[in-house]
């Protein structure tokens, strides 16, 4: 089946630095997603991603949809204490209103 | 308007009991769609649904587990017989029958089963 893998798996910065985090599959995705999960919540979505080469900011965010449509990375800037969570990719086929791939996750965690 | 509803948040069961997890999807929405999240895990698909139609069942194990979207009431996800390795969160995730993007799965806050 399709797999999403998410480097780094976790992370522990401070605050104000610069955060880097991707995703890779082995196969093609036609939509990427980023989603944060807090604990003991859902998912929620940050940035939604179209077209190959695509970069999207929203606020500290940055998200880039690789040129071959099978890698995403997410960039959060000038970290804050409630960025600290579960990042999860999540790619989606070709149809759309199907189910989610999701990748493994990357926990960030911030050292005030 | 209230996003996606799931009760109970938490259901601890014995094995060999049965388990009903439920979903309120948006107001409006009609595709509801049903994960299971183990720790440390990412989210894995289990079933999609359309009202009253299972559109997509390929990530739902073949014993023990339905799913339901009745025309009228919330969708219901069935364990039966449950073991220990159903213990995990399942989440519940809708989205509009005519989505301008596609990317509208709005999750819900989960169901956390715990099996005994």
């Amino acid at each position: 089946g399709q797999q999403l893998n998410q480097s780094p798996q976790s992370m522990f910065i401070q605050e104000g630095e610069d955060v880097s985090m991707n995703c890779t599959s082995s196969s093609i995705f036609n939509t990427w997603l980023w989603y944060k999960q807090d604990p003991g919540e859902g998912p929620v979505l940050l940035i939604a991603l179209y077209k190959a080469g695509e970069l999207t900011s929203n606020g500290r965010l940055t998200a880039q949809f690789g040129i071959t449509r099978k890698d995403s990375f997410l960039n959060i800037s000038a970290s804050i204490p409630s960025d600290v969570g579960i990042y999860f990719c999540a790619g989606l086929g070709a149809r759309g209103n199907e189910k989610l791939t999701f990748g493994t996750g990357t926990r960030l965690t911030i050292i005030p | 308007n209230a996003g996606v509803m799931q009760n109970p948040r938490h259901l601890v069961r014995r094995r060999g009991q049965e388990a009903r997890l439920r979903c309120s999807p948006m107001k409006g929405h009609s595709h509801v769609y049903w994960y299971r999240q183990l720790p440390e895990e990412g989210l894995k698909f289990m079933v999609y649904l359309q009202k009253e139609n299972i559109i997509d069942e390929s990530g739902m194990p073949k014993e023990r587990f339905s799913a339901e979207f009745p025309k009228e009431g919330p969708s219901i996800l069935r364990i039966q017989q449950v073991v220990r390795g159903d213990s995990a969160a399942y989440f519940c995730a809708s989205s509009p029958p005519r989505p301008a993007q596609i990317e509208t799965q709005y999750f819900g806050p989960g169901t956390r089963l715990l099996v005994l």
